[in-house]
């Protein structure tokens, strides 16, 4: 099964929104509300930052929302700040207890 | 506070084997579903495998399957990856991960294994 389909880069300034796309299959993204989406710095281990399309768990600010459409989901970052450059990975079910990951997106704070 | 520890990880050469720990602390191990994930240096996440709570299901992504088989042991709080016939395209740190809504939730530190000669 092919990796899910996330832009490669994306940049922003500080104070702006950015938004992350990823893009699966009626089998995955598109045929269960199971899509998270994960931050990624250098050397660490990733960090879990929204579940069931659009909910964040303890801890994650409110500048990180979720939504899906179709067979697509979005990460939107709202107030960037520096600390949110990372790597971005989304991740759905994909039915049958297996479970595919988006190919990353490099976020670059300006 | 949900803590994992990944261990076992090193050398190997192509066609061995090697055995992952992943030690669990600070929740509730024996009602958790848990998964391993992996990325090879550079590269994104890939995930490989997971396991219910009683154990009784378990499922591995296809570059893995039949080669690596996914444990636990409740009565010490322990997650296990074994992994056989061993590939230079299994080279990685691999995670494991406890489970919310089918996916990956808290992460342990991972931990490096490379296959070569």
């Amino acid at each position: 099964q092919s990796a899910l389909t996330q832009p490669r880069s994306v940049s922003g300034s500080p104070g702006q929104s950015v938004t992350i796309s990823c893009t699966g299959t009626s089998s995955d993204v598109g045929g269960y509300n199971y899509v998270s989406w994960y931050q990624q710095h250098p050397g660490k281990a990733p960090k879990f930052m929204l579940y069931d399309v659009s909910k964040r768990p303890s801890g994650v600010p409110d500048r990180f929302s979720g939504s899906k459409s179709g067979n697509t989901a979005s990460l939107t970052i709202s107030g960037l700040q520096a600390e949110d450059e990372a790597d971005y990975y989304c991740c759905s079910y994909a039915g049958s207890y297996t479970v595919i990951f988006g190919g990353g997106t490099k976020l670059t704070v300006l | 506070d949900v803590q994992l520890a990944e261990s076992g990880g090193g050398l190997v050469q192509p066609g061995g084997s090697l055995r992952l720990s992943c030690a669990a602390s600070g929740f509730t191990f024996r009602t958790s579903w848990m998964h391993w994930v992996r990325q090879a240096p550079g590269k994104g996440l890939v995930w490989v495998s997971r396991i219910t709570s009683d154990g009784s299901t378990t499922n591995y992504a296809d570059s893995v399957k039949g080669r690596f088989t996914i444990s636990r042991d409740d009565a010490k709080n322990m997650l296990y990856l074994q992994m056989n016939s061993l590939r230079a395209e299994d080279t990685a740190v691999y995670y494991c991960a406890t489970d919310v809504s089918y996916v990956p939730s808290s992460w342990g530190q991972g931990t490096l294994v490379t296959v070569s000669s």
